[in-house]
C-alpha cells in the first residue's frame, strides 16, 4: 500500500505487505530529515533519519528515500506487522527558517489488517 | 535511565486559570523543545532551548512562557488558559536538533 502527498492521511495494507508512506517537504534548505511513529497514546519515537547529502538508508525492515529535486521523502516498511500501526511523521530540519528547527508535517495513519 | 518525564499526564483547567508543565530529560541533552499537537495538525513548536540559560520562540508561543531551570528541566506555564490550548503538549530533546526523543506528552483540556 502506498500514501500519495499529504492529502490521504490513512493507509491501510495487509499484513506482510511492504507499505510505503510518503511526505513532501517545504524547505529546499533543509538538511536533515527524520520519520518518527506515533502509537495510540504515546510521544513520537524515533525510526530513521537521513541527511540531505544521502538519496537513501536503511534500517531494520524500514527504508528512507530523499527525493531533493522535488523535495519528497518516503517511508517503506517491508513485511508490515500488526505492530507497524500507528501514525507516521516526517519531519525536516528547517535551516534559514524564522527559528530554525525541526518542523513536522501532518502524519498518516497506518492501519494493517490482520 | 527514564528518557524524557512529563508531569502531569492529565489536566482540566477553567478558563483564565494557570499552571504549569513540567519536564525533565536525564540523557545530558542540550536542546529541550515543547510541541503541542492537534488533531490534523501535526506536531507544532511552541518554544525552544538551544542550550541551559537560553530560549526562544518556535511557531506558535502566544499565550505561552518557558523557563530552562538547568540543563534537565525545561517547563511551560500557561499564564491565562483559553479554550484554543486544549491539546496534548510534548516536551523532547536532542543533541544539536538531530533525533528527537518525546516524553509521553500532557493532555490538557481548558474549559
Amino acid at each position: 500500500g502506498e500514501s500519495v502527498g499529504l492529502h490521504l492521511p490513512t493507509l491501510s495494507v495487509q499484513e506482510g505487505d511492504n507499505s510505503i508512506i510518503n511526505c513532501a517537504y517545504s524547505n529546499s534548505a533543509s538538511d536533515y530529515f527524520i520519520w518518527y511513529k506515533q502509537e495510540s497514546g504515546k510521544g513520537p519515537q524515533f525510526i530513521i533519519d537521513i541527511r540531505s547529502n544521502m538519496d537513501k538508508r536503511q534500517g531494520q525492515r524500514v527504508t528512507v528515500l530523499l527525493n531533493k529535486t522535488v523535495k519528497h521523502l518516503s517511508l517503506q516498511i517491508a513485511a508490515t506487522q500488526p505492530g507497524d500501526s500507528a501514525v507516521y511523521f516526517c519531519a525536516e530540519r528547517g535551516l534559514k527558517t524564522s527559528y530554525d528547527k525541526v518542523i513536522f508535517g501532518p502524519g498518516t495513519s497506518l492501519s494493517v489488517i490482520p | 535511565n527514564a528518557g524524557v518525564t512529563q508531569t502531569p499526564k492529565f489536566q482540566v483547567l477553567k478558563t483564565g486559570q494557570s499552571m504549569t508543565l513540567q519536564c525533565a530529560q536525564d540523557m545530558n541533552h542540550n536542546s529541550m523543545y515543547w510541541y503541542r499537537q492537534d488533531p490534523g495538525m501535526g506536531l507544532r513548536l511552541i518554544y525552544y532551548s538551544a542550550s541551559e540559560g537560553t530560549t526562544d520562540k518556535g511557531e506558535v508561543p502566544n499565550g505561552y512562557n518557558v523557563s530552562r531551570l538547568n540543563k534537565r528541566e525545561f517547563s511551560l506555564r500557561l499564564e491565562s488558559a483559553a479554550p484554543s490550548q486544549t491539546s496534548v503538549y510534548f516536551c523532547a530533546s536532542s543533541e544539536r536538533d538531530l533525533k528527537l526523543v518525546f516524553g509521553p506528552g500532557t493532555r490538557l483540556t481548558v474549559t
